[in-house]
């Protein structure tokens, strides 16, 4: 099993709230992604990271932001959240480029109220 | 367009029986596809790999074949179980950019009865 974490599991909270998901990885994996997941939809890349101080936005627009201040840490936050942000948020890393098999945590089901 | 597209979009069998789903893409140009699994709330779980040269790879009771020339691949679950039950994505990678970006299809939703 992947050493990669993300918390909250679940979280619901009420419309302009600010949040953070929490990433954490001990592979001491480079790259870093964030995607989102709706029901019986296909998974959307939102970030990305190659490493330290690089983060990048992938193919689905997002209103959230990440950081990669430290090589095992890429939190994602929402300024202020709305319904529409309502989601599963997966997070993932993996050793060198994308190419190679990517480790997702168990993901955060986020509610907005 | 680079799609990746699964059949079924879901299916029902009982424990003990074999299945197949499908995968058809036109992600070009190809570097890898792999097959993951999900079970529900939790993150997909990578399964197989198989690169342009592959035409089979078997992890235990899941065998993936991969046709390169007609860009279709379909995994195999032999003697099914319960804890088979879950969401199986099929996720091609490209070798046009340096991201080497991933296309992934739906998933085809697997529920296994006693």
């Amino acid at each position: 099993e992947a050493d990669i974490y993300q918390t909250p599991r679940y979280l619901v909270i009420g419309t302009g709230k600010k949040i953070t998901l929490e990433c954490s990885q001990t592979m001491g994996h480079d790259k870093m992604y964030w995607y989102q997941q709706d029901p019986g939809m296909e998974l959307h890349l939102i970030h990305y990271s190659y490493g330290v101080n690089s983060t990048e936005k992938g193919d689905l627009s997002s209103e959230s932001t990440v950081s990669r201040i430290r090589t095992e840490h890429f939190p994602l936050t929402l300024e202020s959240a709305r319904p529409s942000h309502t989601s599963q948020y997966l997070c993932a890393s993996s050793e060198y480029a994308s190419e190679d098999t990517q480790y997702f945590g168990p993901g955060t089901r986020l509610t907005v109220l | 367009k680079n799609q990746v597209e699964q059949s079924p979009q879901s299916l029902i069998i009982l424990e003990g029986k074999n299945c197949t789903l499908q995968c058809n893409y036109t992600v070009s140009p190809f570097s890898n596809l792999r097959w993951y699994k999900q079970d529900t709330g939790r993150g997909p779980v990578s399964l197989t790999i198989m690169t342009f040269s592959e035409n089979t790879k078997s992890n235990g009771r899941y065998t993936a074949t991969l046709d390169a020339d007609t860009k279709q691949s379909s995994l195999h679950i032999t003697a099914s179980q319960l804890s088979d039950s879950a969401s199986y994505i099929c996720v091609v990678t490209d070798r046009g950019s340096t991201l080497g970006r991933l296309y992934f299809g739906r998933g085809t939703q697997l529920t296994v009865w006693p």
